[in-house]
């Protein structure tokens, strides 16, 4: 089993529409979760970042994390052709200093 | 306000050659990690550094060592080169070391023939 574990995808969406990407991970340890953002031969963006149980909301972006049943979400809300890059889940351990466990990463297609 | 910087942009190295990239991390960090990221994967991490010490140390072989300055910039060093080496190189500030938000640099993308 995969520490971290994406759909690689690709995900395609219509513009407007929300597009729903999900990540799980193994580690019940896990204490910080993040999203990255990658266009194609560019480096990773941080795009949203979520600590706790809940809903976090930021713009257009709302990640969702639920520690019982490991899993943590993005939601992009009226999806726009600017979106469509690969997004990638991080997670960071409990008494893990700064490393970041990836996933490989969902590609996202918004189509006009 | 600049954020990470790396250099270079693009390397190209021969088996067996030792490789030493470079980076400046966003004004106000004061950690530096490393990751490796290989063609269609997510990023690994290499190792981190804080107060110049390595602190914690990922999956990599000891050819793979760095070095943090006392301005905080880093260096990675890739010692007896394999074609496997070949990846995109990153490097990541924060500010503290436990669990922080990580900033990424463009990247040094290394090839090895």
């Amino acid at each position: 089993q995969k520490e971290v574990e994406q759909n690689s995808g690709p995900l395609s969406v219509p513009e407007g529409a929300i597009a729903s990407l999900n990540c799980t991970y193994s580690d019940r340890g896990s204490q910080s979760f993040f999203w990255y953002r990658q266009y194609s031969g560019k480096s990773p963006e941080l795009i949203m970042f979520i600590y706790s149980n809940g809903d976090k909301e930021d713009g257009r972006f709302t990640a969702q994390l639920n520690k019982a049943s490991q899993y943590v979400s993005l939601l992009i809300r009226d999806s726009q052709p600017s979106d469509s890059a690969t997004y990638l889940c991080a997670v960071g351990l409990t008494g893990g200093g700064n490393k970041l466990t990836f996933g490989t990463g969902t590609q996202l297609k918004v189509e006009l | 306000d600049a954020g990470v910087t790396q250099s270079p942009t693009h390397l190209i190295k021969t088996r067996g050659q030792q490789v030493t990239l470079r980076c400046s991390p966003k004004s106000g960090h004061d950690t530096v990690s490393w990751y490796q990221q290989a063609l269609g994967q997510g990023p690994q991490f290499i190792f981190q550094y804080y107060e110049e010490e390595e602190r914690q140390r990922g999956n990599f072989p000891d050819r793979f060592s760095g070095h943090q300055f006392p301005n905080y910039s880093s260096e990675l060093n890739v010692n007896a080169l394999l074609l496997g080496d070949s990846a995109l190189y990153l490097c990541a500030s924060s500010f503290g070391t436990s669990g922080q938000k990580q900033f990424f640099g463009p990247g040094t993308r290394l090839t090895v023939l």
